[in-house]
């Protein structure tokens, strides 16, 4: 079974200022690695996927991550954060299309 | 519209009664989960479905049930709550084919007294 580990439970940033989000998971063989957002009271939403190729993918809303193998991360990144940005951040991956496993979540707080 | 619905949405019942939480999609996916969301701990992934009539474990699966007998409803069945099944469940679906990205229902809050 894989793991995946959000090391930071809550990250605040100041509106405009960039942010990172970490996600590691645990093995090395092929993996798809998934970033989902979830606001307030809502299900979850997918912001971007890494399938296979480019290590860096872009998604939705001016989020991108990068997919490093060697250190087995999917770091999430944005330039400049907006108020509407604050949400819940998960990390997810799977190694064969069927399960999931997603990380403890990270709460991030867009400060004006 | 292409959603995932569930219902209810909240629900409290008492221990050992038995309850079903039905989730349907329109989006004719091949493939549904469902997941429980508990603080500190995440999503785990309880079981999913490839198609109608095949059902797998995920993580999570001791005191639920589940069955596909029509491709757009999954419903979960807890044929004993215990308090510790208290907590946020989500439906979530799937077309199959490379894709992967999921669809997820707006969560069942279930409190088993």
């Amino acid at each position: 079974a894989q793991s995946v580990t959000q090391l930071d439970s809550q990250v605040p940033v100041f509106e405009e200022a960039p942010v990172e989000l970490r996600c590691n998971y645990s093995s090395s063989v092929s993996v798809y690695l998934f970033w989902y957002v979830q606001y307030p009271n809502q299900g979850l939403q997918l912001l971007l996927k890494y399938l296979s190729g480019s290590t860096l993918v872009k998604g939705i809303n001016g989020f991108e991550a990068e997919f490093n193998k060697s250190q087995t991360s999917f770091h999430l990144r944005k330039p400049s954060v907006h108020i509407s940005d604050t949400a819940e951040y998960f990390c997810a991956v799977s190694d064969s299309g069927n399960q999931f496993y997603f990380g403890t979540g990270t709460s991030l707080t867009v400060i004006p | 519209e292409a959603q995932v619905t569930q219902n209810p949405r909240y629900l409290i019942t008492v221990t050992g009664k038995k309850l079903t939480v039905t989730c349907s999609q329109n989006m004719n996916h091949e493939y549904m989960s469902w997941y429980r969301q508990d603080p500190g701990l995440g999503l785990r992934q309880i079981y999913y479905s490839m198609n109608v009539e095949v059902t797998d474990k995920g993580d999570v699966p001791e005191g639920y049930k589940v069955s596909r007998k029509e491709k757009r409803n999954f419903p979960l069945i807890l044929e004993s709550p215990s308090p510790n099944q208290t907590s946020l469940y989500f439906c979530a679906s799937q077309r199959t084919g490379g894709s992967y990205e999921q669809y997820f229902g707006p969560g069942t809050r279930l409190t088993v007294t």
